[in-house]
């Protein structure tokens, strides 16, 4: 079976360049989670979705950063404009709810960004 | 919101030696517990888990008990080996009874090397 598939593995930009990391999660899995990995600060929970739907984007660094779910099958992070303090390593991680918690988190292998 | 501190890294260790990685956490009610394991350029997977006090998760020779009473869920393996070498993460399910996605905050990470 297909993991969670996250693309592109590798993406070094510019300063002020658009980035758009994408997911697409575990076929039936109805819960998405974007993280973000940096030695400094650890793993860090952006944003999750439910159905789709977001529900807690409060650890989104601030408005350069934007995620969307169109469908259950996809998923993008998007940076605009990027900055060099936004290289990490963003993890893609999805779930089946089944109204017990998230339970099990599937991550991808991640996207690592580098911002010249 | 749940928090969760875990045992600061780098843990060095001898093959063969015990393990013990400490992990507390703080919650207003009875959360899930996780561990999940980081292998070299991999994303995070699951290792063990508990979802009530008292429970012992294991797997591949860990294991942790959920402690209510002193709120903690320490990782153990009695004889490690060197493909244990990862990084690993305790997270808190803060609301395993809801029926939706609920937030999954990740420790700081405990990075374990095994000497052969």
């Amino acid at each position: 079976d297909a993991g969670v598939i996250q693309s592109p593995r590798h993406e070094v930009t510019e300063m002020g360049q658009e980035v758009t990391l994408r997911c697409k999660p575990i076929s039936g899995h109805n819960s998405l989670f974007w993280y973000r990995q940096t030695m400094m600060r650890g793993l860090e929970l952006l944003i999750y979705f439910n159905n789709n739907v977001p529900i807690d984007d409060s650890g989104m660094p601030e408005d350069r950063f934007s995620a969307k779910m169109p469908n259950a099958s996809f998923s993008t992070l998007k940076i605009q404009p990027s900055e060099p303090r936004d290289s990490a390593v963003y993890f893609c991680a999805s779930s089946y709810n089944t109204g017990t918690g998230t339970g099990e988190l599937f991550f991808g292998e991640g996207s690592r960004l580098t911002v010249l | 919101g749940d928090s969760v501190t875990q045992m600061e890294g780098p843990v060095t260790l001898s093959e063969e030696a015990f393990l013990t990685i400490n992990c507390t956490y703080t919650a207003t009610g009875y959360p899930s517990l996780f561990w999940y394991v980081q292998y070299p350029g991999e994303g995070l997977q699951l290792l063990l888990k508990a979802t009530k006090a008292d429970d012992k998760g294991s797997n591949k020779g860990f294991e942790a008990t959920y402690r209510k009473e002193t709120t903690s869920f320490h990782l153990e393996k009695g004889s490690v080996q060197v493909s244990d070498s990862a990084v690993y993460f305790c997270a808190p399910d803060e609301n395993p009874g809801s029926s939706s996605a609920s937030k999954i905050i990740f420790g700081s990470g405990t990075r374990l090397s095994i000497r052969p």
